[in-house]
């Protein structure tokens, strides 16, 4: 069974900065893309970031190019999403979710998403 | 960026019922298009991969169709745990995108 478990969110200074991990289990994590999706307070889905299989391809959504950086750990079975300079405005639930094999961006399992706040 | 704009926004709809939504791209994805289910509180759970393909365990009554910029998800007699919002989403080219999402709300 594919499990995806999402943690590291919380209260944050504007400005401030944080680590989301996802620990996945159930599959074959080293040649499978994952994403990052957040879903702010009573609004839709918004697409934050992706890598491929084998994580050499990483993208990102405009809205936090050069202060975000997804990365994962093989060996941990862990998918990472760094965030600096957060701001408001990046307030949100983050969902990780598994893809296909590769480049294969479908996401065809979600976990159940960590909360982030960003306030004074 | 490829911009998807999902119509209706909303949808009160009675049980049995048939309830068609449809997704435009502002340029053509193929069938790089699939469709997400999400309950309040919950997650969001894949229904159709590639505009057609549906996902293992999916209820049958959930199917969905297109190519190119235009794609419709439909729901052949609807049930009441199918209250939700509908997103379409795109995988074709970066950045990935989503619909604003449709809500079907149960008469």
């Amino acid at each position: 069974e594919v499990q995806l478990v999402e943690s590291g969110g919380g209260l944050v200074q504007p400005g401030g900065s944080l680590r989301l991990s996802c620990a996945a289990s159930g599959f074959t994590f080293s040649n499978s893309a994952m994403s990052w999706v957040r879903q702010a307070p009573g609004k839709g889905l918004e697409w934050v970031s992706a890598i491929s299989g084998g994580g050499s391809a990483t993208n990102y959504a405009d809205s936090v190019k050069g202060r975000f950086a997804i990365s994962r750990d093989i060996s941990q079975n862990t998918l990472y999403l760094q965030i600096i300079s957060l701001r408001a405005e990046d307030t949100a639930i983050y969902y990780c979710a598994k893809g296909g094999v590769n480049y294969v961006y479908v996401s065809e399992f979600w976990g159940q998403g960590t909360l982030v706040t960003v306030s004074a | 960026e490829i911009v998807l704009t999902q119509s209706p926004d909303f949808q009160s709809v009675i049980p049995k019922e048939k309830v068609t939504i449809t997704c435009r791209a502002s340029q053509s994805i193929g069938s790089s298009l699939h469709w997400y289910q999400q309950k309040p509180d919950q997650s969001p759970k894949l229904l159709i991969k590639y505009a057609s393909q549906s996902f293992s365990g999916v209820p049958s009554r959930f199917s969905g169709s297109g190519s190119g910029t235009d794609f419709t998800l439909t729901i052949n007699s609807l049930e009441a745990e199918d209250a939700a919002t509908y997103y379409c989403h795109q995988s074709s080219s970066f950045p990935l995108t989503f619909g604003g999402g449709t809500k079907v709300e149960i008469k």
